[in-house]
C-alpha cells in the first residue's frame, strides 16, 4: 500500500520562526511536491522535485525553500514564518510527472 | 481569471440522484486531465483519469471536450458515501505543471 507521511498533523508557530515540514514516501517515487490549500483557492503548488537534489519553483515559491537530500524525503522550509502562511500544507509524490499523485495527510500550520 | 475553474457548489442531492459537475480550463496546451476526490479533513485521492474518448468507472463517467475546453464528471445513483469535494486537475508542460481547481462540494442526503 502506498504511503506518504508528514511529520506533523498540526503545528503552531510564531511570526519570524523558522519552520520545517517533513515529508517521506515509501514508494521509490522520483517526483515529490509541496502544495498549500486554502479555502476558495484550491491547491497551489509551492515547489516540486523530480530527482534528488533537484528542485523547481511552483506557482507560489516566495517565502519558502525546499530540500531533497534523499529520494524518499522532501522538506519544506519557511525561513521566517508569517501570518499569511497559515494554511494546510500537503505533500505528494508520483512515479511519473504526468501520473497519479499520492498525498500525505497534510499539516495544518497556524502562524500567530 | 483562474486557469481551472469549477462551480464551488455545494450541490445538495438526494440518494439515488444523478449529478454532474463541469470544469473549464483556459490553457489550450493542457495535456492530461483528472478528477480527484477529497473527503472532509482528508487528503485528495485520485478518482479517475479523463480520456478524450470519455471513460466510465462504475457509477462515474468522465468526459473531455477539448474544443470547448471543459471536462465533466457524472455520478449516477448517488450514495451517501459520495459526499465529498471533487477536484478537477489539469496537467501540461510534460507534466511539470499541475493545476488544481478549487473543488465542487457535494452533499448526498438520505
Amino acid at each position: 500500500d502506498v504511503k506518504v507521511t508528514q511529520s506533523s498533523r498540526y503545528l503552531v508557530k510564531r511570526t519570524g520562526e523558522k519552520v520545517f515540514l517533513e515529508c517521506v514516501q515509501d514508494m521509490d517515487h522520483e517526483n515529490m511536491f509541496w502544495y498549500r490549500q486554502d479555502p476558495g483557492l484550491g491547491l497551489r503548488l509551492i515547489y516540486f522535485s523530480y530527482d534528488v537534489k533537484m528542485k523547481e519553483k511552483g506557482d507560489i515559491p516566495e517565502g519558502y525553500s525546499v530540500s531533497r537530500e534523499k529520494k524518499e524525503r522532501f522538506s519544506l522550509i519557511l525561513e521566517s514564518a508569517s501570518t499569511n502562511q497559515t494554511s494546510m500544507y500537503l505533500c505528494a509524490s508520483s512515479l511519473s510527472r504526468g501520473g497519479e499523485q499520492y498525498f500525505g495527510p497534510g499539516t495544518r500550520l497556524t502562524v500567530t | 481569471r483562474k486557469e481551472v475553474e469549477q462551480d464551488p457548489g455545494p450541490f445538495n442531492v438526494p440518494e439515488g440522484a444523478t449529478v454532474a459537475f463541469n470544469c473549464t480550463y483556459s490553457n489550450s496546451a493542457s495535456q492530461s486531465f483528472f478528477w480527484y476526490r477529497q473527503d472532509c479533513r482528508k487528503e485528495p485521492k485520485l478518482l479517475m483519469s479523463v480520456y478524450s474518448s470519455g471513460n466510465e468507472d462504475g457509477r462515474f463517467t468522465a468526459q473531455l471536450n477539448r474544443a470547448s475546453q471543459y471536462i465533466s464528471l457524472l455520478i449516477r445513483d448517488s450514495k451517501l458515501s459520495d459526499s465529498a469535494t471533487y477536484l478537477c486537475v489539469v496537467k501540461r508542460d510534460g507534466g511539470f505543471k499541475t493545476i488544481f481547481g478549487a473543488g465542487t462540494r457535494l452533499f448526498v442526503k438520505a
